[in-house]
């Protein structure tokens, strides 16, 4: 049973390029939350979704960050006209059951994957 | 507001006790959670405690909760090299869908 699967694990662009990050989360989650890592910070919440819908996103920048959840294939994290300060490891999570339903809170995780901008 | 802290950097002496904290400052957080990272992996779920808990165990784990002072604690006894590794603490308040997490401890476990 794969986990949560992330692509690519290292990606490396230069600033002005697009970077788009993929997340299929476990079999039979649909639930997806992005969190983005920065050296010696903790994991800031970005963006959560569902299938089709954008749940919660307070936690993405207003300009130049988008996610997307399709109905079919991996969610997409994608960020445009890459800066220096977007370096950082960008990790997804997945989730069985929505909150408010019981929910735990347990969410599996991805290996992340790690933007470089020059 | 939401906020959790974390000491950086915590070392032991395989064989001791270790002894993780973290403070936050949402007081109406429902679940609270230790995560552990190790290098160049995702976040695995440890364990966690309900906010009516004072106390949890699971093997060599013991969290502690004191809700006045948000002050949340992870033991692990017996500490092996195996568990250097970057703990996060973790809350979820209200009903909210989203985790806030910790700047994590960095556990280094010396021989």
């Amino acid at each position: 049973n794969a986990g949560v699967m992330q692509n690519p694990r290292h990606l490396v662009r230069r600033r002005g390029q697009e970077a788009r990050l993929r997340c299929s989360p476990m079999k039979g989650h649909s639930h997806v939350y992005w969190y983005r890592q920065l050296p010696e910070e903790g994991l800031k919440f970005m963006v959560y979704l569902q299938k089709e819908n954008i749940i919660d996103e307070s936690g993405m920048p207003k300009e130049r960050f988008s996610a997307e959840f399709p109905k079919e294939g991996p969610s997409i994290l994608r960020i445009q006209q890459v800066v220096r300060g977007d370096s950082a490891a960008y990790f997804c999570a997945s989730s069985l059951t929505s909150p408010g339903t019981g929910f735990t809170g347990e969410l599996f995780f991805g290996e992340g994957s790690r933007l470089t901008v020059l | 507001g939401e906020d959790v802290e974390q000491s950086l950097f915590l070392s032991v002496r395989e064989g001791d006790s270790s002894v993780i904290n973290c403070t936050y400052t949402d007081s109406s957080s429902t679940y609270l959670y230790w995560y552990k990272q190790e290098p160049g992996a995702g976040l695995q779920l440890l364990t966690y405690i309900f906010s009516n808990m004072d106390m949890k165990q699971d093997q060599r784990l013991t969290v502690l909760l004191n809700k006045k002072d948000k002050h949340l604690s992870l033991r692990i006894a017996d500490t092996q090299t195996g568990d250097s590794a970057i703990y996060f603490c973790a809350e979820r308040t209200g009903g909210g869908n989203k985790l806030t997490f910790g700047t994590g401890t960095q556990l280094k476990v010396e021989l």
